[in-house]
């Protein structure tokens, strides 16, 4: 019954190496995002995607690489892991109209530890 | 940036107090939302106020919005133990699919 839920929930790698973060929505939303969480607990956006298309990308290393494979799934895929891409990544949905109620939901998120 | 900024960043209260956060923007908006985020969780909706508003209630909270000075506040009238935890402001873009999000309040409410 979870709304937008992610995997895995926590990881640790080393420096380095390549890894992926899923996220999948059953709300039937459009629009599907990816935040990156400091340990400040600063929320900045990386990426938007709405129905498969890129439509928001922020200043954001083009290690990092979202795949949406349809609407209800964006993947983020992040190449040779650095120590600063250490934080909690949460994955989020909303729906454009009124009958949504123009909301974002958050998935639990996804703490990525790098040592 | 688009970020908005909140204050203060760290609230620390007694049961039943009062708790005031506030948010400033930069943008033009289509709506302003807070959201509330308990430790190790994700962040969950609160209440929404469109641009034309100037106040909204829900329950024990209170919105207030000034698009003239691009600020809002939320107000949790009689605070509870339960209500710990970290608020944003986000402010919506008028395509309705961007949410730029605040630096975020951390309110301690102590029993």
């Amino acid at each position: 019954d979870t709304a937008v839920s992610q995997t895995p929930k926590y990881l640790v790698t080393q420096m380095g190496n390549d890894k992926s973060i899923k996220c999948e929505q059953n709300l039937g939303h459009d629009t599907m995002y990816w935040y990156k969480q400091d340990s400040k607990k600063f929320l900045k956006i990386m990426f938007s995607y709405n129905n498969k298309e890129l439509i928001i990308n922020e200043t954001v290393p083009n290690r990092f690489s979202p795949k949406s494979p349809d609407k209800a799934h964006l993947n983020l895929h992040i190449n040779s892991l650095e120590l600063g891409d250490s934080a909690v990544y949460f994955c989020a949905s909303s729906q454009v109209g009124r009958a949504f109620g123009n909301t974002i939901y958050f998935g639990e998120g996804s703490w990525l530890t790098v040592v | 940036s688009q970020q908005g900024e909140e204050d203060p960043q760290a609230l620390s209260i007694q049961e039943g107090e009062n708790a005031t956060m506030n948010c400033s923007y930069k943008t033009s908006i289509n709506n302003l939302q807070w959201y509330r985020q308990n430790s190790g969780r994700g962040l969950v909706h609160l209440i929404l106020i469109r641009s034309n508003e100037r106040e909204k209630h829900s329950g024990r909270l209170r919105v207030t919005l000034d698009t003239s000075k691009k600020s809002s506040s939320l107000l949790i009238t009689a605070s509870r133990a339960a209500d710990t935890a970290s608020y944003f402001c986000a402010t919506v873009s008028n395509t309705g699919n961007q949410f730029y999000f605040g630096t975020g309040t951390s309110l301690t409410v102590i029993p």
